[in-house]
């Protein structure tokens, strides 16, 4: 499967733990995006990474998030010492070497629950 | 600043029934529209597009009309099978930024034979 591959698809952590969320995009695509959806709500754009760049984190919280996508590996979105808001799906998307040409890749989600 | 409203699910309809799932926008600019769905255990794929005024997207028998003058971009389809059965997400792109689409919240869409 060529997809964009995230995992894991299900997490669980208690308050204050850290939460690790991993994507691979697509082959041949060099940019990943995360984005977030809150419970009833539409997805909301975090980060957008190139490899070893983070290109804009506009929509990351200040605190506690981090994303980093290295030049080995999956990009990776880091929640530190997780709050029960932080439960949510988080969606990675991908897009080709020449960037955002329109469409936007997605993987399956990962669904957090801080228990 | 811009915001995608769509109608709230979940939609029943039965086998060949006629859809409408509607989805309004307010942007500052000249946004590109799109529609994407996500079936059962999979990430979402873009459905169809439309960049411009009066642009019709379509594909697997979808349409959607970008209409400027109601800021409407409703998605139909003629006859619904169970295999459209998943969640449908209108969406727009920032003229600017165009990577940072801004999402309406879903609408469930459940099939009956």
């Amino acid at each position: 499967n060529a997809g964009v591959m995230q995992n894991p698809r299900h997490l669980v952590r208690r308050r204050g733990q850290e939460a690790r969320l991993r994507c691979s995009p697509m082959k041949g695509h060099s940019h990943v995006y995360w984005y977030r959806q809150l419970p009833e709500e539409g997805l909301k754009f975090m980060v957008y990474l190139q490899k070893e760049n983070i290109i804009d984190e506009s929509g990351m919280p200040k605190e506690r998030f981090s994303a980093e996508f290295p030049k080995e590996g999956p990009s990776i979105l880091r929640i530190q010492q997780v709050v029960r808001g932080d439960s949510a799906a988080y969606f990675c998307a991908s897009s080709p070497l020449s960037g955002y040409t329109g469409e936007l890749f997605f993987g399956e989600g990962s669904r957090l629950t801080v228990l | 600043g811009d915001s995608v409203t769509q109608m709230e699910g979940p939609v029943t309809l039965s086998e060949e029934a006629f859809l409408t799932i509607n989805c309004t926008y307010t942007a500052t600019g000249y946004p590109s529209l799109f529609w994407y769905v996500q079936y059962p255990g999979e990430g979402l794929q873009l459905l169809l597009k439309a960049t411009k005024a009066d642009d019709k997207g379509s594909n697997k028998g979808f349409e959607a009309t970008y209409r400027k003058e109601t800021t409407s971009f409703h998605l139909e389809k003629g006859s619904v099978q169970v295999s459209d059965s998943a969640v449908y997400f209108c969406a727009l792109s920032d003229e600017q930024i165009n990577y940072q689409l801004i999402w309406g919240a879903g609408t469930k869409l459940i099939i009956k034979p």
